[in-house]
């Protein structure tokens, strides 16, 4: 099983909610990463984890806040959201933190309003 | 990290060979050639890397010159479903910590009938 999944699909929602995003693997990958890709934009990393500690934090503001509770999920909870966050989410693994072979799930479209 | 230069975009007839060049005139001699391309609508997908050698897999051939400056990725018999943004990207061959994949622009292929 090479593949990364990600719950949901597409979320909508408003400033004042509280969301999660939801990412799986069962590869037994022991390195997970969360990306944001702007419309037409390249992927830009958002954080890495490493053996379940964070080990990368690209400067993201605290209304996104990882967690990974096990070596197998990895989730991105949202809070006051602004518009300008709207985006698609990727999250991605790879057998170590180290390697730069990473496999990619399809990611969920955010939008909020 | 090395800067790379791509064609923003490029044109191929399906079933002919696709060469997408990139330049990275600045890589350093311990960082590898990653390729990584993303198909609308889809997470980035590994397709493969190079330090010097030329490689090849199932998906691909990968050529670098022997001064290291540009590679070019080969498709040998591109279909339709080989439309998808093409990224190259040189990455550290090691470095203790975390990986971090910088996507560039990369080159928007579109393979027609």
């Amino acid at each position: 099983d090479t593949e990364v999944t990600q719950t949901p699909k597409h979320l909508v929602m408003g400033m004042t909610n509280k969301k999660s995003l939801k990412c799986e693997q069962h590869m037994g990958h022991r390195a997970m990463y969360w990306y944001k890709q702007k419309a037409k934009k390249p992927p830009e990393l958002m954080f890495v984890y490493s053996y379940e500690k964070l080990s990368i934090n690209e400067s993201v503001p605290s209304r996104f806040s990882p967690e990974c509770p096990n070596s197998s999920l990895l989730n991105l909870h949202l809070h006051a959201l602004q518009p300008e966050d709207s985006a698609l989410y990727l999250c991605a693994s790879s057998q170590e933190a180290v390697m730069y072979e990473q496999y990619f799930g399809p990611g969920t479209r955010l939008t909020v309003t | 990290d090395a800067k790379t230069t791509q064609p923003p975009s490029m044109d191929c007839a399906e079933g002919r060979a696709a060469n997408l060049p990139c330049n990275h005139s600045t890589i350093s001699g311990n960082e590898y050639v990653y390729w990584y391309r993303q198909i609308h609508s889809q997470g980035p997908q590994y397709i493969i890397h190079g330090l010097k050698n030329n490689e090849t897999n199932e998906m691909a051939s990968l050529i670098i010159t022997e001064d290291r400056k540009s590679s070019t990725l080969i498709l040998p018999h591109a279909t339709l479903r080989d439309t998808a943004v093409y990224y190259c990207i040189p990455r550290p061959v090691y470095t203790g910590t975390a990986s971090k994949l910088t996507f560039g622009t990369g080159t928007r292929l579109q393979v027609t009938l």
